[in-house]
Formats: structure tokens, C-alpha cells, sequence
């Protein structure tokens, strides 16, 4: 497996609270995604890194930003929840960006 | 803006049978890709396909790629229980991040 943990894996959280998602790699790899997991939606890209410092915006950004200060982790902040985010977050990452992404065991977050 | 679709979302097949799942996308691809998820799991990458008319296969499942048609087909072959997972096909195309397909939950029955 590609060393990539995510934590928490479960939280659950009330509206209007901050929330961080953390996402570790000990491969080295360039590229980390954040993507979220909804019934009936598949997997939908949040926010991506390309480097330390260097991120953009993914197909569902409003309400989440990011931080890549490191290698090695990649964090997801949700400013202020709310129930719309309630989800299974997923992180990826991948070593040049054309190779198949390995994925984190993911987040399940609940937002009350 | 690239655009995946599956179909279908969800397939019940018997044990033995053979089906295929249909995976289109709206613009030129670099790459395609499949992936399988269990329940409550993570994805774990299954094929990458990178040119027109490649073909790739692994046990029971056979994945190929038409990039004429902007379709990509998972066929199964004579279905086991252990098959049963949700599917995602997913496409890179230019600078793009992977774009998912919603995914197609198979349940292979006895």
C-alpha cells in the first residue's frame, strides 16, 4: 500500500465549527488531492497540490480551503460546516500527476 | 469541461453470467482508468488505459479503450461473488485532474 494515512477517520462535528482534515504521505509524491465521496455523485475533486505552496481549485471548492506547508501532508479546512459537507473525504496522491492516484482509507464526517 | 458517465449505476448479475460496463467522456482523453471499490473501503486502481484501441485484462475482467468514440467498456467474464464492488472509471485529459464517473454498483448474485 502507498503510505498515505488520513486523520480522523470518523468525526462528527456541529454546523458553523472549523473543521481540518489531515493527509500524510511518506512516498515523497508530488501531487495530493482532496475529493469527496457522495451517494450518487461518485468522486468529486475539492482542491489538489502540486507542490508545497502550490494548490488550486477543484470542481466543489466553495466552503474548504487548503494548505500544503510540507511534503508530505496536505490538510482540508472547512472554515465553518455545514450540513451540505457532510461526507466520506477522500485524500489521493499521485507521483507526477500521470500516474494511477493511490487513495487515503478516507473521512467520513457528519455535520449536525 | 469534461464530463464522465457511466452506466449503468447499478447492475445485479448472476454468478456465471458475462456483462460489460459502458464508461463515455465528453472530450479528448490522455488517460483512462479504472478503479473498484468495497464497501466502506478505498479505491484501488485496477487498469490504466493510454491509447486508441488498448485492451487490458486481469482475471475476470477486460478493460479496453476507444478514443474514436470516447468510450471506454469493463467486461466481466462469468461473474463471481468476489466481483461484487462499485466500479469507477475516471478520465485525465490535458492539465485536468482526474475527472470521476459516478460509478456503477455490481452485485453478482448465486
Amino acid at each position: 500500500d502507498a503510505g498515505i494515512t488520513q486523520s480522523p477517520r470518523h468525526k462528527v462535528t456541529e454546523t458553523g465549527t472549523p473543521v481540518t482534515l489531515r493527509c500524510h504521505q511518506t512516498e515523497n509524491h508530488r501531487y495530493m488531492y482532496w475529493y469527496r465521496q457522495d451517494p450518487g455523485h461518485g468522486l468529486r475533486l475539492i482542491h489538489y497540490s502540486y507542490g508545497v505552496k502550490d494548490t488550486d481549485k477543484g470542481e466543489v471548492s466553495d466552503g474548504y480551503s487548503v494548505s500544503r506547508s510540507k511534503t508530505e501532508d496536505f490538510l482540508l479546512t472547512l472554515e465553518s460546516a455545514t450540513s451540505s459537507q457532510t461526507s466520506v473525504y477522500f485524500c489521493a496522491i499521485s507521483a507526477d500527476g500521470n500516474s494511477p492516484l493511490h487513495f487515503g482509507n478516507g473521512t467520513r464526517l457528519t455535520v449536525t | 469541461e469534461l464530463k464522465v458517465e457511466q452506466n449503468p449505476l447499478f447492475l445485479s448479475m448472476q454468478e456465471g453470467k458475462n456483462y460489460t460496463i459502458y464508461c463515455n467522456y465528453s472530450t479528448t482523453s490522455d488517460r483512462l482508468y479504472w478503479y473498484r471499490q468495497d464497501p466502506g473501503k478505498s479505491l484501488e486502481s485496477l487498469f490504466v488505459l493510454l491509447s486508441n484501441g488498448a485492451v487490458k485484462q486481469e482475471g475476470r475482467l477486460m478493460a479496453s479503450l476507444d478514443t474514436k468514440a470516447r468510450l471506454s467498456t469493463l467486461h466481466i467474464t462469468a461473474a463471481v461473488h468476489d466481483l461484487s464492488a462499485t466500479y469507477f472509471c475516471a478520465v485525465e485529459s490535458g492539465n485536468t485532474p482526474l475527472v470521476f464517473g459516478k460509478g456503477t454498483r455490481l452485485s453478482v448474485i448465486a
